[in-house]
């Protein structure tokens, strides 16, 4: 059965500190891996979507990478704003399901 | 539409009643999707459609619960006698094809079980 970790589960830093968020899976065997933001009360935003053969994807000061034989996704944040503040996502479909597991989120307070 | 839309945005019901939450997906999509996220936890998947019919409802609680998306566009999730710990937000997403393709998700139903 797929599992999916995030670590840490809160973060908060200065406004314009470089982060990383982590996500690990327990199946390796996945199809894809999304990023997700979710701020407080709100729907889930998607950020970046990897496929499986791919090992990363850039989308403005946002960077995941994907190593899927060891089971770990990063979401790299530069320059973190205030704004950046809220809960990031992690999500993957394991091979034969079409269903995404979500981890339970990092929650970041990006501080002015 | 331009992005996926769910009606109500807030329910509140009496326990024992029934519900009826709505899902409009993006133009286009035919897989839809249901989450119920809990307060501080990551969603957990419902049920899936390709087109009308249900792909994998393997996520469905109990018999209380049952999806429909009859013209395989608009979905409605229907939960009946309903109880307290149903409360959480109904979250519904949809993709573009078949196959895990980047999933969209609306706004959310936040009900409330009284």
């Amino acid at each position: 059965k797929q599992e999916v970790t995030q670590i840490p589960a809160a973060l908060s830093v200065p406004e314009g500190e470089n982060l990383v968020l982590n996500c690990s899976f327990t199946d390796s065997a996945i199809y894809n891996l999304q990023w997700f933001r979710q701020d407080p009360g709100k729907g889930l935003t998607s950020l970046l979507l990897i496929q499986s053969s791919q090992r990363e994807q850039t989308s403005g000061r946002l960077n995941a990478s994907l190593d899927k034989s060891s089971g770990r996704s990063t979401l790299y944040i530069a320059a973190s704003q205030p704004g950046d503040s809220a809960t990031y996502l992690c999500a993957v479909t394991t091979s034969g399901t079409y269903k995404y597991i979500f981890g339970t989120g990092t929650r970041l307070k990006v501080l002015a | 539409g331009a992005g996926v839309s769910q009606t109500p945005s807030n329910k509140v019901t009496e326990k024992g009643k029934y519900v009826e939450l709505r899902c409009d997906p993006i133009s286009g999509h035919t897989a839809l999707y249901w989450y119920r996220q809990s307060l501080g936890q990551g969603p957990e998947f419902l049920i899936y459609f390709q087109g009308t019919g249900a792909a994998d409802d393997s996520g469905l609680p109990n018999d209380r619960f049952f999806a429909v998306r009859p013209e395989g566009s608009v979905s409605t999730l229907k939960i009946q006698r309903t109880e307290r710990g149903d409360s959480a937000v109904y979250l519904c997403a949809s993709s573009r094809d078949r196959g895990p393709t980047e999933a969209f998700f609306g706004q959310g139903t936040r009900l409330t079980v009284v």
